[in-house]
């Protein structure tokens, strides 16, 4: 049980280009959730989604980020034009069940982006 | 709204001694309460996980209470270790929902 994945581990972007971040659930887990952490502050809500389908983003702001969760394929975070406000600390958790009730969420290594 | 706070924000223990870790809540109507450890430059690691009808949970030098009428849950780590040096989160998961609200963590560090 390789975990939850994500990649990569460190991303360095000049302000103005696009980020892409990924994330692979564990096995047997269909609900994923990204959560962001700026530096010297905890941990904020993003976005959750299933396959397919966005169910909750209410976290994202409204503009430049934008996630999927494919049939296929990991789950992509997309921050368009990022600028050094979006240096964080990026991460994504799953779940084998809504909302994580049972048995909780399980959380990858994060993605750390630096933009320069 | 659910806020979640940590205190003390950071702790400096001599090996050996108990460390008591204090997280609070305003709401409540939570669903389950999980405990994560967070290395420097690391992801978090689940440490334990109390459902809403249970008063408090146990793995290994860990325990973990919850209180839901008084809004606390405090997480005890005996004989603590120099490796137990880390930021240690509490996160609820409301009755509805799925968002995990996270507190601000403590930060610990256990001097040999």
């Amino acid at each position: 049980n390789a975990g939850v994945m994500q990649n990569p581990r460190h991303l360095v972007r000049r302000r103005g280009q696009e980020a892409r971040l990924r994330c692979s659930p564990m096995k047997g887990h269909s609900h994923v959730y990204w959560y962001r952490q700026l530096p010297e502050e905890g941990l904020k809500f993003m976005v959750y989604l299933q396959k397919e389908n966005i169910i909750d983003e209410s976290g994202m702001p409204k503009e430049r980020f934008s996630a999927e969760f494919p049939k296929e394929g990991p789950s992509i975070l997309r921050i368009q034009q990022v600028v050094r406000g979006d240096s964080a600390a990026y991460f994504c958790a799953s779940s084998p069940t809504t909302g994580g009730a049972i048995e909780g969420y399980t959380f990858g290594s994060g993605t750390r982006l630096t933009v320069v | 709204k659910q806020e979640v706070t940590q205190i003390p924000a950071a702790l400096s223990v001599p090996e050996g001694e108990n460390l008591v870790l204090n997280c609070s809540f305003t709401d409540s109507a939570i669903y389950n309460l999980q405990w994560f450890r967070q290395d420097p430059g690391k992801g978090l690691t689940s440490l334990l996980l109390i459902q809403s009808s249970q008063r408090e949970q146990t793995s290994g030098r860990l325990n973990a209470s919850l209180d839901k009428s008084s809004g606390r849950s405090t997480l005890y780590i005996a004989a603590s270790q120099p490796g137990d040096s880390a930021t240690y989160l509490c996160a609820l998961l409301k009755a509805a929902g799925n968002k995990l609200t996270f507190g601000g963590g403590t930060r610990v560090l256990v001097k040999p």
